[in-house]
Order: structure tokens, then sequence, then C-alpha cells
């Protein structure tokens, strides 16, 4: 029953690692996101995807790769993990892309590199 | 360039007791305007969002938000708080057509006493 999902909710890598979050949503949705929360609860927008064609890409290192194999699943794949980029990542889903569109949070994915 | 400042970090109330969370912001045009909940441990809940019209905007446990312009500002109110509405409170900015990119507050963290 859970609309936005992700796996896995806590992630501990070294630095150096690949490592990969994984994103579905059952909502039947056409856009999907991922945002990064830092320690101080600052919340970014970091991509955006309307089925399956990236629409939003803000200023991310290209360290980050996100993939739409499907509109229902969006994943993030992060390379040479970095001390930086730990921080909780979520990720949501909205009928559309506008701004006027409800976006449905995930429950987060807490990464903590080392 | 937009922005969102919610001047409290944290608000501490009273069971019962009314709340208002502060929420000031800049952006050039009319901005649409969001209010989030996020419980321990989970992801971001929408309770309202302003976009044009009536500028008292209900949402969803109660809580009401006003727009006023002249103040830039978009404070979110409870008359009466319950327990449960211990939580961080975000709010945000977002512009309209196309891809937008909202911008969040810092967030306020709520805490209820008994």
């Amino acid at each position: 029953d859970t609309a936005v999902s992700q796996t896995p909710k806590y992630l501990v890598t070294q630095m150096g690692n690949d490592k990969s979050i994984k994103c579905e949503q059952n909502l039947g949705h056409d856009t999907m996101y991922w945002y990064k929360q830092d320690s101080k609860k600052f919340l970014k927008i970091m991509f955006s995807y309307n089925n399956k064609e990236l629409i939003i890409n803000e200023t991310v290192p290209n360290r980050f790769s996100p993939k739409s194999p499907d509109k229902a699943h969006l994943n993030l794949h992060i390379n040479s993990l970095e001390l930086g980029d730990s921080a909780v990542y979520f990720c949501a889903s909205s009928d559309g892309g506008m701004p006027t569109d409800t976006q449905y949070f995930g429950p987060g994915t807490r990464l903590t590199v080392l | 360039a937009q922005s969102v400042t919610q001047p409290d970090i944290h608000i501490t109330v009273s069971e019962g007791a009314s709340l208002e969370l502060r929420c000031n912001y800049s952006y050039g045009a009319t901005p649409y305007l969001f209010w989030y909940v996020q419980s321990p441990g989970q992801g971001l809940q929408l309770l309202l969002k302003y976009f044009s019209g009536d500028t008292l905007v209900q949402g969803i446990k109660g809580f009401e938000a006003e727009f006023k312009r002249s103040q830039s500002s978009f404070n979110l109110r409870k008359p009466s708080v319950h327990w449960s509405d211990a939580a961080e409170y975000f709010c945000a900015v977002g512009g309209g057509g196309g891809s937008y990119i909202p911008t969040f507050g810092r967030g306020t963290s709520l805490i209820v006493h008994p």
C-alpha cells in the first residue's frame, strides 16, 4: 500500500564506493524527483523526471546519475562517494511536473559516508 | 532569485494552545507557496498550498495559512495543537510554468508539551 517507497532506508559506506538508492511509486504518477536534505535539514531538489525523461538537473555533481527504467521507478546511483554526500535522500512523485501538482514523498534514505 | 525564510528554528507550545509558524518569501512574481510537515523518520507531507484566489487557505489536519502579499508572508496557523502535531514544518516557494525549482525554508521544529 506504500505510495512512494525507497530502499534501503539506511546506507553506511566508505568514501570512494559506488552505491545506489531505489525508488518506486505505485500512484501512476508521471513525474518523479530526488531531493537531498543535509544535516541542517535544508532540502534541495536534485533531479526531476517526467515519463522517464530528465527535466530538472540542479547543479549536481556528475557522480550522481539518476536512472528511470520506467515511469514508476527512479533510481539514484552515486559514484566515488564523498563525505559531503552524507545526507537524507528523498524520492517524490507527482501526477504532472507543474508546481500546482502535489508531490508525494518517500520515507527517505539516510546515507552515511565514512 | 527566490528564497524562503523561516525565522524560528524551534517553537514550543502546550497542547491545546494555538500555533503560528512564520514564513517569509522572496519572489519576483506571484508565488506558489506550500507548507509541508515532516514527522520523525518520515518523508514530507503536503499540508496546504496557495496559488491564487482566497488568501486564506485551509489544509489538512486543521491547519490554515494566510498569504499576505504586502508582508511577503505565508504563516501557518492552527487554533489548538495536539501532541501528534510535534514535527518539522517546512515552507516552500515555487514559480509557475514548465519545469520549476521549489525552494524550501530550513524548517521549524514544533515541540508540544502535555
